[in-house]
């Protein structure tokens, strides 16, 4: 069974930093591509970054990009999210997602979320 | 990027039929079959029902099915359920090698 699991949400000033953890099993991590989704709350859902399987590529929304790191160790089959600078417009769970294996664009497991919130 | 266009709401009794429009544009949603629907209930993670247009991935009712015309995508619920009310979201891979959502459709069933 695919099982995601987030860690390191928390609160956190305007202008700090925060790393997110994301601990995966159930599936051979290193051969899928991975993803960040956010969702401030009461709000939608709002793709935030994505990396592929090698870690050789990563892609960003614009609102984070400067701002936030996504990378992943194949070894501890983990994805982390390091997010800078953060702004209170950051505050949402975030969740990491697993590539569907039959499309590119497409989630198919999701952890259960981790809560950001930045306040001061 | 802006988020793709849904309706906010949409109802419809038990056995009835709905659709779920997503608006975009020929850098999204007209551009690429990259079209996927999540269904999400109050508090979980978002699950998939429809990825790459019209598929389906194994275990999701074929009660839900996908399509897609122009810059348009839409997702038919047929004889729904009152388990099927929930929020639901339409995403797209765009032309800036990023993902873009819907905003959001909240399916009420009478």
């Amino acid at each position: 069974e695919v099982q995601l699991v987030e860690s390191g949400g928390g609160l956190v000033q305007p202008g700090g930093s925060l790393r997110l953890s994301c601990e995966a099993s159930g599936f051979t991590f290193n051969t899928y591509a991975m993803t960040w989704v956010r969702q401030a709350p009461g709000k939608g859902l709002d793709w935030v970054a994505s990396i592929t399987y090698s870690d050789s590529d990563t892609f960003y929304a614009d609102s984070v990009k400067g701002r936030f790191t996504i990378s992943r160790d194949n070894s501890k089959n983990t994805l982390y999210l390091q997010m800078n600078t953060l702004r209170a417009e950051d505050t949402a769970v975030y969740y990491c997602a697993k590539r569907i294996v039959l499309s590119p664009w497409a989630f198919d497991s999701w952890g259960q979320g981790a809560l950001v919130t930045v306040s001061s | 990027q802006s988020a793709l266009t849904q309706p906010a709401s949409v109802a419809g009794s038990p056995g009835q039929s709905i659709t779920i429009s997503c608006s975009g544009s020929s850098n999204d949603v007209g551009g690429y079959n990259y079209v996927s629907w999540y269904q999400q209930h109050s508090g979980r993670a978002p699950k998939v029902l429809i990825y790459d247009v019209d598929d389906r991935p194994s275990g999701v009712s074929n009660r839900f099915s996908g399509s897609k015309s122009g810059n348009t995508a839409s997702l038919t619920i047929s004889g729904l359920q009152a388990e099927d009310e929930a929020d639901y979201y339409c995403s797209s891979y765009t032309s800036s090698s990023t993902v873009v959502f819907g905003g959001g459709t909240k399916l009420t069933v009478l």
